[in-house]
């Protein structure tokens, strides 16, 4: 597809459960965001890379949070031992350049039981 | 401490009208601002961005304007449309970083 595209689409998880969440940029952008959406609440920022380098990840709120993306193109945001404080929607962007227009995926929804 | 606001959560107006919506912000390094646009279960779409070297940017029925002294922009859309019924995320971003940081959003309906 043209757009980016992320799965899955739901996830419901039990408390303790470890997830991965998957990315699928547009083909040849270079720069890739994840951002956390909490109900009723605009997207959060999370962390973003450049390339397969990861620049910043200031905004993962613990270190049960990782993010990675080893070629440079599809990204996995990982969250072990999730809590139900992570339920929210999980976002992905990508742009052709830093600073660029970001094009968001549809979304995860995770829901920790 | 939110650094964009949208104070109305929500907003409705009657077709062919005027829409505007509102954001303001605190962080005096914000250099660039974006407005985006939002359906159920889609993701965020760009819809007009603002540099803070101007203080208006237009772009078919929508036009973004920059009070820099205020720390406040908006988004008028004329005339609305049903089809814009929609959350509008304004957002912001410091130093051409691309990160942005983003407000609660507004919901705006827009009725036929």
């Amino acid at each position: 597809g043209a757009g980016v595209s992320q799965s899955p689409r739901y996830k419901v998880a039990k408390r303790g459960q470890d997830v991965a969440l998957r990315c699928d940029p547009i083909s040849g952008h270079v720069s890739l965001f994840w951002y956390q959406q909490a109900l009723g609440q605009g997207p959060e920022f999370l962390t973003y890379f450049q390339n397969e380098a990861q620049l910043d990840k200031s905004g993962l709120p613990s270190d049960r949070f990782f993010a990675e993306r080893p070629e440079g193109s599809v990204s996995t945001l990982k969250i072990q031992r999730t809590q139900q404080e992570d339920s929210a929607v999980y976002l992905c962007a990508s742009s052709l350049a830093l600073g660029g227009e970001q094009f968001f995926g549809p979304g995860t929804r995770l829901t920790v039981l | 401490d939110q650094q964009v606001k949208q104070n109305s959560p929500s907003l409705s107006v009657q077709e062919g009208r005027i829409s505007i919506l509102n954001c303001d912000y605190t962080n005096s390094m914000f250099d660039y601002f974006l407005w985006y646009k939002k359906y159920p279960a889609e993701g965020p779409t760009f819809l007009i961005s603002i540099s803070s070297i101007k203080d208006k940017n237009e772009d078919g029925r929508f036009t973004v304007f920059l009070n820099k002294s205020a720390k406040h922009l908006s988004l008028h859309i004329v005339p609305s449309q049903p089809g814009d019924s929609a959350v509008y995320f304004c957002a912001a971003s410091a130093g051409g970083a691309g990160k942005s940081t983003f407000g609660d959003g507004t919901t705006l309906t827009v009725k036929p």
